[in-house]
This record gives structure tokens, C-alpha cells and sequence, in this order.
């Protein structure tokens, strides 16, 4: 069962308009959510997070918005440039114990077309 | 950048043989963590440590064991390779000490069994 889905395995996007990459999640304890980018032939960084106390954070072109009762959360890039075009994966971290995880979405693959 | 570095970066190896990955870092974080990735799975976990000699099962531990021996160093051992564990491979570390609870990936390891 996966817990946090990216239904959407691609997204194509001229530069300078919005790119919006979704997230959905099926449990309701998850109370962070990550965001994470990879290039090809790299390992995959860090981007931006948000707590679900909060329904949007933002870091200059990207934004992440946070809808709790949908179980949905969506990052949004603007504008959007080619240097974003890259693997996007939506992470939730789950604390139990000393286990410490982050379980990750199947990811969105970006273009940005110039 | 988290110092990670992970070795080698790319190996061919034939079915049934053993193979090691290694994963040095110079961070000194407690949790470390293997992934693979797969067209279509996104990140999956393999297994993962939080302290020296403790370690645990993730999502797709089958065919694969771990050892951490110190803090620096994390190995996953392939006993007998299948062309199923063709993927990249990724280690990860984190200190977990607080929210986001953001994971540090190395650059990442290309195994192909043939």
C-alpha cells in the first residue's frame, strides 16, 4: 500500500509559466512533508518542506501548499526555468521509536521546454 | 553539501556472484539508510541503521544484508546477485534531531547484474 502517490509519472511545462507537481497521501499521521529534487546521476536534494500545522510555505520560486482534509499537498514553481527540469519526489518522515523513515513518492519527471 | 560518498559508483556483476556497496560519510549523523531506485517506485528502502551495530529492515530487504561496524560506515551486501537487483542505489544520513527530519543522499552507486 502506498502511502504517498504521484499520479502524475511526467509534466511538460514552457519556461516562464507555472509548473504545479502533486502529491497525495493516505495517512493521516504524517505531520511533515518533504519535497526532493534529482538530477540525472545524482543523489537527490532537499527543496522545501512544510508542516501540517501550515497549509503553504514558500522559498522564492517555490511554493508548497498543503490541503489536510484532502490528504494532498502540491508544489508549485514559478516561473518555471529549464535548470528545473529534474525528478520530483514528495517524501513524509515517520517517527516511531528509533526508527526514523522517510517514505517517498514514485516522483514527477519535469521539463521545462525553452 | 553533507559529506557522503559512495563506492564504487558504477559495477557490472554476474548473477549468483556477491557484491558490496560501501557508503563513508564525515558527518558523524546516527542514521544512515539504503534506497534503491526504480523506473515507476520512486525511492525505496532497503534497510537502514540508527547506531553503531543497529540496524533494521525497510520495504524491500529480500536478498540484501547490512553491517555497520562505525559511525562512518554503512554496507549493503548483495549474497548472491540477480538480475532483479539491477537499480541505482543510494545512501542517505541523517541526524533526525528535529523536523523536517531532511535526509542527505550520496551520489549514488549504478549496479547492472547480468
Amino acid at each position: 500500500d502506498q502511502q504517498v502517490k504521484q499520479n502524475s509519472p511526467s509534466l511538460s511545462v514552457q519556461e516562464g509559466r507555472i509548473s504545479i507537481l502533486n502529491c497525495d497521501y493516505t495517512n493521516s499521521m504524517f505531520d511533515y512533508f518533504l519535497w526532493y529534487k534529482k538530477y540525472p546521476a545524482e543523489g537527490p536534494t532537499f527543496l522545501i518542506s512544510i508542516s501540517s500545522i501550515k497549509d503553504k510555505n514558500e522559498d522564492g520560486r517555490f511554493t508548497v501548499f498543503l490541503n489536510k482534509s484532502a490528504k494532498h499537498l502540491s508544489l508549485h514553481i514559478v516561473p518555471s526555468q529549464p535548470g528545473d527540469s529534474a525528478v520530483y519526489f514528495c517524501a513524509a518522515p515517520t517517527v516511531s521509536g528509533s526508527a526514523r523513515q522517510l517514505t517517498f513518492g514514485s516522483g514527477t519527471q519535469l521539463t521545462v521546454l525553452p | 553539501d553533507a559529506g557522503i560518498t559512495q563506492s564504487p559508483r558504477h559495477k557490472v556483476t554476474e548473477t549468483g556472484t556477491p557484491v558490496t556497496l560501501r557508503c563513508h560519510q564525515t558527518e558523524n549523523h546516527r542514521y544512515m539508510y539504503w534506497y534503491r531506485q526504480d523506473p515507476g517506485h520512486g525511492l525505496r528502502l532497503i534497510h537502514y541503521s540508527y547506531g553503531v551495530k543497529d540496524t533494521d529492515k525497510g520495504e524491500v530487504s529480500d536478498g540484501y544484508s547490512v553491517s555497520r561496524s562505525k559511525t562512518e560506515d554503512f554496507l549493503l551486501t548483495l549474497e548472491s546477485a540477480t538480475s532483479s537487483q539491477t537499480s541505482v542505489y543510494f545512501c542517505a544520513i541523517s541526524d533526525f534531531r528535529g523536523a523536517p527530519y531532511e535526509q542527505y543522499f550520496g551520489p549514488g552507486t549504478r549496479l547492472t547484474v547480468t
